[in-house]
């Protein structure tokens, strides 16, 4: 199963863009690029997933590189709320859930 | 719509006890899973159930078991605890596993965990 890499911390600025970098030089054709959240003390919740092209919604834009072995999660203008860890995760197109591979993500600080 | 609750929030048992640990998802999903999270690992997976009646083994399922006899209910069950299922538990649901294109995310609806402490 392919896996990610991704930073052990960032740090930021409230109200600065925030650039999450992930690895996944292993990704195969059919992965799914997922990215979750988990905020303090609270069960993780989906952020954005793309395949092949850019992908914006309420809370961030994917961008994911021509070859798809990286990704960049973006957070336009981060906020106190968004200080959470950030999981990368690939997902086989035959959805398999049970096969996601869970890494330690990247713990994002947001100074005021 | 409460989406994913779990029951309790917090227990503290001694080695050898039993407990269940309640799931409960009223977004009428297929799918559900059971993760542990401990410090220094990422969420690993102990079984997942893709319907009613039915459950499977994940990545770490000794020492545990599930029952899933309602859609909307995944029990986790601990027969008799040791202080290394010492741990935050995580329930998640989904719709169908099948992937349905860029449109469709089939992502996990996750509760707000159970810290379970086995002393």
């Amino acid at each position: 199963d392919a896996k990610t890499t991704q930073p052990n911390s960032m740090e930021s600025n409230e109200e600065e863009p925030v650039h999450l970098p992930c690895n996944h030089s292993t990704i195969s054709g059919t992965d799914y690029i997922h990215w979750y959240r988990q905020l303090p003390s609270q069960g993780p919740e989906y952020v954005i997933h793309g395949l092949t092209s850019n992908v914006n919604n309420r809370m961030a834009s994917l961008a994911i590189a021509e070859d798809r072995k990286s990704s960049t999660l973006i957070l336009h203008r981060a906020t106190l709320r968004d200080a959470a860890v950030y999981y990368c995760i690939l997902r086989p197109y035959a959805g398999n859930n049970r096969k996601l591979i869970w890494g330690l993500g990247t713990s994002l600080a947001v100074n005021p | 719509n409460a989406g994913v609750t779990q029951t309790p929030k917090f227990r503290v048992l001694k080695t050898g006890q039993s407990m269940t640990l309640l799931c409960a998802q009223d977004m009428n999903h297929e799918y559900m899973y059971w993760y542990r999270q401990d410090p220094g690992m990422g969420l690993r997976l102990i079984h997942y159930s893709v319907g009613e009646g039915t459950t499977a083994k994940g990545e770490v399922p000794d020492g545990y078991n599930v029952s899933r006899l309602k859609k909307q209910n995944f029990l986790l069950g601990l027969e008799s605890a040791a202080p290394s299922q010492t741990s935050v538990y995580f329930c998640a649901s989904s719709y169908s596993g099948l992937a349905g294109g860029p449109t469709r995310s089939n992502e996990q609806f996750f509760g707000p965990g159970t810290r379970l402490t086995v002393l």
